[in-house]
């Protein structure tokens, strides 16, 4: 199993401002998900974050409004830049399971531009 | 990437079988079919994960035929804290990434 943590768990945000959501995983991961779900609807992936190397990102989105950091292998950050409120949305981090396909989810962050 | 097709929303009541099915049919041959349930303001949850014929754990049994172009999640008695959304969800192995694509998923309300 993995534990996966994130920050914050519940933010209110300005149009224009960014917002930084941290992912905090108990072991060692290759593969970290990052997924948004607006208010209502099915859970959309944003990117795909590999340590060392840049995050790839699924058609609709890119790195300049979804910039994603990986330094390590237990940790990731999104940040939500330049926001709307369009961008009102649960963001979810998950990865894989050691040696499994069962995906974990953090509880999400879940943001509101105003 | 293998499209899932589910209905939008079901009702039970409390003690039925339910049955939720999922269409697949651009499934590739190393695609696993994988159901997740999800409660209000938390992550989804993995239910169970087949990749044919029939999976059964202590929650849950999964059903995929010989095609493997859908599959069945069946709930046995449920009760009110099933409900809740029900996603079916087929892996797929993309330029050295394993990624999960969440299809529009199935609201299961379960009646007194």
């Amino acid at each position: 199993s993995a534990v996966i943590s994130q920050k914050p768990s519940r933010d209110i945000c300005q149009r224009g401002t960014s917002l930084t959501i941290q992912c905090q995983v108990d072991s060692q991961v290759t593969m970290m998900f990052w997924y948004r779900q607006q208010p209502g609807q099915s859970l959309t992936l944003i990117a795909t974050a590999n340590q060392g190397s840049e995050a790839t990102y699924e058609s609709g989105f890119v790195i300049d409004k979804f910039p994603i950091s990986r330094p390590n292998l237990t940790f990731s950050t999104l940040t939500v830049s330049n926001m709307s409120p369009e961008d009102s949305s649960i963001y979810l981090c998950s990865v894989f399971g050691q040696g499994t396909g069962e995906l974990f989810f953090g509880e999400g962050s879940r943001l509101t531009v105003l | 990437l293998a499209k899932t097709t589910q209905p939008i929303s079901m009702d039970s009541y409390e003690g039925q079988e339910v049955n939720i099915t999922c269409s697949h049919n651009n499934i590739a041959t190393n695609d696993y079919i994988t159901w997740y349930q999800q409660f209000p303001s938390q992550g989804p949850r993995f239910i169970i994960q087949g990749y044919k014929t029939k999976v059964t754990n202590e929650v849950a049994s999964l059903f995929i035929p010989a095609d493997r172009k859908s599959s069945t999640l069946s709930l046995p008695r449920v009760s009110l804290s099933d409900t809740a959304v029900y996603y079916c969800l087929v892996g797929s192995f993309t330029s050295g990434t394993y990624k999960y694509i969440f299809g529009t998923g199935t609201r299961l309300k379960v009646l007194a």
